[in-house]
């Protein structure tokens, strides 16, 4: 089936310093999410892309179908985007919006 | 904006016993709905869709049901519930993008 592979399973940054999550594909995907877990351990929405790249504040993400991967760069870490952040993929065919989830991406910001 | 709700916040339930998940979304029309599943420490999985009222389609068999009886509101339920099916349930709302419930977690002994 599907599989999305996202690395790296733990992040350490220092304060103001940037990095990056990725996610491979084993498949064409038609669309990507990326999710922070809040403190309850719901998701909450920081991109959905279907191609290109989109930027929000200190968070960028980059989505290339053809190549099957996505990242979410994270520049100017702050204490508070410590967190798990986790990629999901649409298929492109299959069920509808049917979301393939990576296995988390633990980042810590230490000051 | 599109706001989801999810009823109870937590539960306690002994094997055996019935479970009833609610989820409501409002703010979209029509939305697509689903429900997902996490055993501590697993991964998140997709349990069931729905495209409509009346229509849900499974993914995953957990001996889990599923039921959409208005436009904004899905149901997970089961008459008996199995140790296996302690967890973190999250509802999601789609239209192009997928928002998701503050979910409920359920403990089952």
């Amino acid at each position: 089936g599907d599989q999305v592979e996202q690395s790296p399973s733990a992040l350490s940054l220092h304060e103001g310093t940037g990095s990056a999550l990725r996610c491979n594909f084993t498949t064409t995907m038609r669309a990507v999410q990326w999710f922070r877990k809040n403190s309850r351990g719901s998701l909450i929405n920081l991109f959905y892309l279907a191609s290109g790249t989109k930027e929000n504040g200190r968070l960028k993400s980059a989505f290339d179908s053809k190549e099957r991967y996505s990242t979410l760069h994270i520049r100017d870490a702050q204490l508070e985007d410590s967190g798990t952040y986790f990629c999901a993929a649409k298929n492109t065919g299959g069920l509808s919006g049917k979301l393939t989830f990576g296995e988390g991406t633990q980042v810590t910001v230490i000051s | 904006a599109q706001t989801i709700h999810q009823w109870p916040v937590a539960e306690i339930k002994a094997v055996g016993s019935p479970l009833s998940l609610g989820c409501t979304i409002k703010g979209k029309s029509s939305p697509n709905l689903y429900w997902y599943w996490q055993a501590t420490g697993g991964t998140l999985q997709q349990l069931f869709y729905s495209i409509t009222v009346g229509q849900v389609e499974s993914v995953v068999q957990l001996n889990l049901s599923a039921s959409r009886p208005k436009d904004d509101q899905f149901i997970l339920s089961t008459e008996k519930l199995l140790l296996s099916h302690s967890g973190f349930y999250l509802c999601a709302g789609e239209k192009d993008t997928q928002y998701f419930g503050p979910g409920t977690r359920l403990l089952v002994l």
